[in-house]
C-alpha cells in the first residue's frame, strides 16, 4: 500500500470522446506526476505538477491536461481520444523532487 | 537526454534459483539517481531501492541485492533464491538534473520474471 489511489480502476471510451482520471496523493506529497504505460512497455512520464503548476512536460500533446488540488487531490484530462491513447496511466506523488515516487494502482483506459 | 537499456524482456527460473536483471543507463549528467521497482499483475509499481550518483556501494536487502557500477554504466539486480511470489515485471528507472526542474523518472522497457514453482 503507497497511500496513493486512483478512480477509475478501468474505463471504455471511443475515439473523440474525453476522459478524466483521478488520483489522490498521500497527505503532505506536494508533487505529483502523471505517466502513461502502453501493453509491453515502461512508463512514460506526461506532466508534473508542484504546489499546483505544471513544472516538468513530456512529450505529449496539449490535448493531455491536468490540474492538481490544495487537498493533494489531481487529474489527468485527455480530449480528443485516440486509439493509441488506450494504456494504463499512472499517477505518482512525493513530497518534494528529489524523493522516490509512489505509484497508485493505476487506470486502464481502453479507447475504441 | 536520458536512456535506460533493459535488455532482458524475459526471464524465467526455478523457485530457490538466483537470478539478475540487467540495467543499462545512458546520461550526461554527473549527478542522477537510479531506481528499481516491481510492478506485479496488480498494476502499481512498487518502489524497490534509490541509489544515487555519488554511492558506488552495493546494497543488500534481504534476498535482494543491487550492483552499481558507474564504469560500465549499470545497476544490475539480483533476487536470491528466488520465489514464486516474486513474478513480476521489473523496471529499472533513471532521474537526472537535466530531466529539468520536474526530475521524472526515465524507465527502461522492463523485465518480466517469472519463477516456476
Amino acid at each position: 500500500e503507497t497511500g496513493v489511489t486512483q478512480s477509475p480502476t478501468h474505463l471504455i471510451k471511443t475515439r473523440g470522446q474525453q476522459v478524466t482520471l483521478r488520483c489522490s496523493s498521500q497527505s503532505g506529497h506536494n508533487t505529483v506526476s502523471w505517466y502513461q504505460q502502453a501493453l509491453g512497455q515502461g512508463p512514460q512520464f506526461i506532466f508534473q505538477y508542484y504546489r499546483e503548476e505544471e513544472n516538468g512536460r513530456g512529450n505529449f500533446p496539449p490535448r493531455f491536461s491536468g490540474l492538481q488540488f490544495p487537498n493533494y487531490s489531481s487529474e489527468l484530462n485527455v480530449n480528443a481520444l485516440e486509439l493509441d491513447d488506450s494504456a494504463l496511466y499512472l499517477c505518482a506523488s512525493r513530497f518534494g523532487l528529489n524523493n522516490e515516487q509512489f505509484f497508485g494502482p493505476g487506470t486502464r483506459l481502453t479507447v475504441l | 537526454a536520458q536512456k535506460v537499456t533493459q535488455a532482458q524482456t524475459e526471464i524465467s527460473v526455478v523457485e530457490k534459483e538466483d537470478v539478475t536483471l540487467d540495467c543499462v543507463y545512458e546520461t550526461r549528467d554527473t549527478t542522477y539517481y537510479l531506481f528499481w521497482y516491481k510492478q506485479p499483475p496488480s498494476g502499481e509499481l512498487v518502489f524497490l531501492i534509490r541509489r544515487n550518483s555519488f554511492d558506488e556501494q552495493n546494497e543488500i536487502s534481504g534476498r535482494y541485492s543491487w550492483n552499481f557500477q558507474k564504469s560500465t554504466s549499470s545497476f544490475n539486480f539480483t533476487i536470491t533464491a528466488s520465489q514464486v511470489v516474486d513474478s513480476a515485471v521489473y523496471f529499472c528507472a533513471l532521474s537526472a538534473i537535466s530531466s529539468g526542474s520536474a526530475r521524472q523518472l526515465t524507465f527502461g522497457s522492463g523485465t518480466q520474471l517469472t519463477v516456476l514453482p
